[in-house]
């Protein structure tokens, strides 16, 4: 079975700065896709970015970008221009590419709370 | 806002009792996930219904049940609850559902989520 670590339970940052979220995961599979989802305080998962294991080339959107290393199993989260906004729970997810022609669910990570400070 | 609809958003029973959670998806979405978000387990995925079948299975009790109806639309009933039952569960859906098929097109859009307690 895959496992998704999230090893910083919590990560602060001024606003307009740079961070960095941490993930790895642990699978057997070649073939995959990675996941960032947003959990802010009202509780709703919002899709933040996607990779496609197969694809080397890192994925952006905007101001949130990921550095992916597959060899090191690794999926992490780069968000630029920190702000005030940004601030909620960061939940790394995998998801296999499918075994019995389902899609399968997604595994998460335990979630980074990230604070950013004005 | 996802698309994906989920009612009731707030529920509140008694151990031993049965509740039923429904589920929207997304306008054209054939596919729908339930997942499960507590203190204890975080988030875990439940179960999988493409176009009607159940098509992949996670950490799903024998207690919980689940189907699609021809509508698309999802039910997941939750019976002979427990005090560890409480959390917050979410329906998620996506175009397909199906193996193989590109993240872009696969990609599982949530929806708000039916907070349960249970007393």
């Amino acid at each position: 079975a895959q496992t998704v670590t999230q090893s910083q339970p919590e990560m602060s940052v001024q606003e307009a700065e740079t961070v960095t979220l941490s993930c790895t995961y642990d699978t057997s599979e070649s073939d995959y896709y990675l996941f960032w989802y947003k959990q802010p305080p009202s509780r709703q998962m919002i899709l933040v970015i996607r990779q496609e294991a197969y694809k080397q080339q890192n994925a952006t959107e905007n101001r949130f970008s990921v550095n992916f290393q597959k060899a090191a199993k690794s999926f992490s989260l780069k968000i630029s221009d920190s702000q005030l906004g940004d601030a909620a729970m960061y939940f790394c997810a995998y998801r296999s590419v499918g075994s019995g022609g389902g899609a399968d669910g997604l595994t998460f990570g335990k979630g980074t709370h990230l604070i950013i400070q004005p | 806002d996802s698309g994906v609809t989920q009612t009731p958003k707030h529920l509140i029973t008694a151990t031993g009792q049965r509740v039923t959670l429904r589920c929207s998806p997304r306008s054209g979405d054939l596919s729908v996930y339930w997942y499960q978000q507590s203190l204890d387990q975080g988030l875990q995925f439940l179960i999988q219904y493409y176009n009607g079948e159940e098509r992949a299975k996670g950490n799903i009790l024998e207690r919980f049940s689940a189907q699609q109806f021809p509508d698309l639309h999802s039910e997941l009933n939750l019976s002979s609850l427990e005090l560890g039952d409480s959390a917050l569960y979410f329906c998620a859906s996506s175009p397909w559902g199906l193996a193989g098929v590109p993240a872009y097109q696969e990609t599982q859009y949530f929806g708000p989520g039916t907070r349960l307690l249970v007393l």
